[in-house]
């Protein structure tokens, strides 16, 4: 029974398009986040909500959009891809602030 | 705000040898910090933490880390490695009360038979 899972696990575009990728965690937690993990496998935290507020946003260009239905679904839409934003994203879930945080497996997003 | 920095981008070592891989932190305040370790084409799984108590912990499969708070360093260390080990290791930190987990860029560890 999969903690953290992110659809789709692998999304190759062309430049320009819109995308979604989703993800859902059944731990109960009332924290997820959205991870970009680029070429060089550096780990960048993105966005972060608490109970479906947003309480962390980086550095992040306005075309990512995170959304929370519910504090089990983070989901992230991408408007007008760039082949700069071909990297893997994670998803990732955790319980407070004193507790480590749990992985989904990624989505390898491709922009050609 | 804390940040985090592995200090070896590479470590290849001989199966059976040991291995350290350091990590060092910043921060103004009191710390939680973690290794996790990423296999190929996988996500991040966590391999131990330290949240409070003993500074020393230990994971599973043999490896452990120590939290040095006046060096601010939490080095990861396995007295004898396995082909299995091979993969990129990081660290990461988040202060207490902060919702915030931050990474270092990442050790990968080749092991060679």
């Amino acid at each position: 029974d999969t903690a953290v899972s992110q659809t789709p696990k692998y999304l190759v575009t062309q430049m320009g398009n819109d995308k979604s990728i989703k993800c859902e965690q059944n731990l109960g937690h009332d924290t997820m986040y959205w991870y970009k993990q680029d070429s060089k496998k550096f780990l960048k935290i993105m966005f972060s909500y608490n109970n479906k507020e947003l309480i962390i946003n980086e550095t992040v260009p306005n075309r990512f959009s995170p959304k929370s239905p519910d504090k089990a679904h983070l989901n992230l839409h991408i408007n007008s891809l760039e082949l700069g934003d071909s990297a893997v994203y994670f998803c990732a879930s955790r319980q407070g602030t004193n507790t480590e945080a749990f992985f989904g497996q990624g989505t390898r997003l491709t922009v050609v | 705000a804390q940040s985090v920095t592995q200090l070896d981008s590479q470590v290849p070592v001989f199966e059976e040898a040991p291995v350290e891989l350091r990590c060092n932190y910043s921060s103004s305040v009191s710390v939680y910090l973690f290794w996790y370790v990423q296999y190929p084409n996988q996500g991040l799984q966590l391999l131990l933490k330290y949240l409070s108590g003993s500074t020393l912990v230990e994971s599973i499969n043999g490896f452990e880390a120590e939290f040095n708070k006046s060096q601010t360093s939490f080095h990861l260390r396995k007295p004898s490695v396995h082909i299995s080990d091979t993969a990129e290791y990081f660290c990461a930190v988040s202060d207490h009360g902060d919702y915030k987990l931050s990474f270092g860029a990442g050790t990968t560890v080749t092991v060679r038979a």
